[in-house]
């Protein structure tokens, strides 16, 4: 069974710092996606990520991903309170065109 | 160009009534999905929909629960006697092609419909 992973699931930090958030996934896939959800709204398409080593950055987020190690990282750089969010990873399920697996969201709190 | 509507977006059901979800996807997209999210959660997968057919249910619960997504209008989740466990938010989001059609394919996502059973 495919599982994704994300940690920390919450997590709350001072402006200007830096942090990363882990998004593990159990098998083989070449796509992983990142998202960002504000209470009660939509889900945001931030990130595609496609292939082994793509690295996508936009502001002060930038996504990772190392298909070998399973493994994509969000690393935001000297956070502002307008990143506060949820924010997801899902992966592409290996043998199905369109579905998609979700970690369950890391909860972040970005405080002035 | 609007982007996925959905509607209601709060909708609270009293334990055996019906709940309806309806979903507009964005102009031009043919390819609908819905999800469900329960608190803390991440969302899970329920069906796929092209015009007039079902494509995957497989997420789907086998009874109580159906998709519809007819050549006019919206697409329509339909919750049949609902249960205090049905009580999640309701995900759309609708895509012009199938995610590995092209590369760069996305799904764009409604607001979602929060659901509540008392």
């Amino acid at each position: 069974e495919l599982k994704v992973e994300q940690n920390p699931l919450f997590l709350s930090m001072q402006e200007g710092k830096n942090y990363t958030i882990y998004c593990n996934y159990s098998t083989t896939s070449d796509r992983l996606y990142w998202y960002r959800q504000d209470p009660g709204k939509s889900l945001e398409s931030l990130f595609v990520l496609l292939s082994n080593g793509a690295v996508k950055q936009e502001g002060r987020l930038m996504a990772s991903l190392d298909t070998k190690a399973r493994l994509s990282t969000l690393h935001i750089t000297a956070a502002v309170h307008d990143l506060s969010a949820t924010y997801f990873c899902a992966v592409d399920m290996e043998d199905s065109n369109y579905q998609l697996i979700w970690g369950a969201g890391t909860k972040l709190i970005i405080k002035p | 160009n609007a982007g996925v509507m959905q509607n209601p977006r709060h909708l609270v059901r009293r334990r055996g009534q019906e709940a309806r979800l309806r979903c507009s996807p964005m102009k031009g997209h043919s390819h609908v999905y819905w999800y469900r999210q329960l608190p803390e959660e991440g969302l899970k997968f329920m069906v796929y929909l092209q015009k007039e057919n079902i494509i995957d249910e497989s997420g789907m619960p086998k009874e109580r629960f159906s998709a519809e997504f007819p050549k006019e209008g919206p697409s329509i989740l339909r919750i049949q006697q609902v249960v205090r466990g049905d009580s999640a938010a309701y995900f759309c989001a609708s895509s012009p092609l199938i995610y590995r059609q092209a590369t760069n394919t996305e799904a764009f996502f409604g607001q979602g419909t929060r659901l509540t059973v008392v």
